[in-house]
């Protein structure tokens, strides 16, 4: 069974300043897929961004970023020029590469930014 | 932009009585799962439906509880039953091909009293 781990239940970082979210995971799979998804405090889940384990290249999404280890099992989100608007929970999220797998979530990081 | 409706947004329901939580996918798409929440805590996935049956279903998911596509619009979750520790935000989703991620509807929170 694949499991995901986020070891930072709580952040914070100033306006404009740029934060790094962690998460590792664990699977035999080869194929897959990793997402991270934002939930407001509406509690809305919102994909912000999505890396196909084949590919080497990070994905980039504007302001969002990830730096995808695969054989260290690691996926983390860099957030450029944080904005009031990203205060948020954020979760890293696993699937096995076949279609219409379920997601796997880890536990969730509450990201702050402060003005 | 599609968006996956879910109603109702919240939901108030004595312990033991049923309920049916409903979700209208995006049109096109052919992949549809349920999770929940519980507050404060991960979200956990419930059970994925794929042309017309169910493809995969958690320990969560036990006899209590029942989905259905009865129009070929409309994705239904009832729970039989609901018990205290039912209470907990639902999330229906659905995808065209699930490797592209899922869209989540705005969830609807269930409190058994």
């Amino acid at each position: 069974a694949q499991t995901v781990t986020q070891s930072q239940p709580e952040m914070s970082v100033q306006e404009a300043e740029t934060v790094t979210l962690s998460c590792t995971y664990d699977t035999s799979e080869n194929n897959y897929y990793l997402f991270w998804y934002k939930q407001p405090p509406s509690r809305q889940m919102i994909l912000v961004i999505r890396q196909e384990a084949y590919k080497q290249q990070n994905a980039t999404e504007n302001r969002f970023s990830v730096n995808f280890q695969k054989a260290a099992k690691s996926f983390s989100l860099k957030i450029s020029d944080s904005q009031l608007g990203d205060t948020a929970m954020y979760f890293c999220a696993f699937m096995k590469g076949e279609y219409g797998n379920k997601l796997v979530f880890g536990a969730g990081t509450i990201l702050r930014v402060k003005s | 932009e599609p968006e996956v409706t879910q109603t109702p947004s919240h939901q108030v329901t004595q312990m033991g009585q049923e309920v049916i939580l409903r979700c209208v996918p995006i049109s096109n798409h052919l992949y549809f799962y349920w999770y929940r929440q519980i507050l404060g805590q991960k979200v956990e996935f419930l059970v994925s439906f794929y042309n017309n049956e169910i493809s995969e279903k958690s320990e969560i998911f036990d006899d209590q509880f029942s989905v259905e596509r009865p129009d070929g619009s409309n994705f239904t979750l009832k729970i039989r039953s609901t018990k205290l520790e039912d209470s907990a935000m639902y999330f229906c989703a659905s995808t065209v091909q699930g490797n592209y991620g899922y869209t989540f509807g705005s969830g609807t929170r269930l409190t058994v009293v």
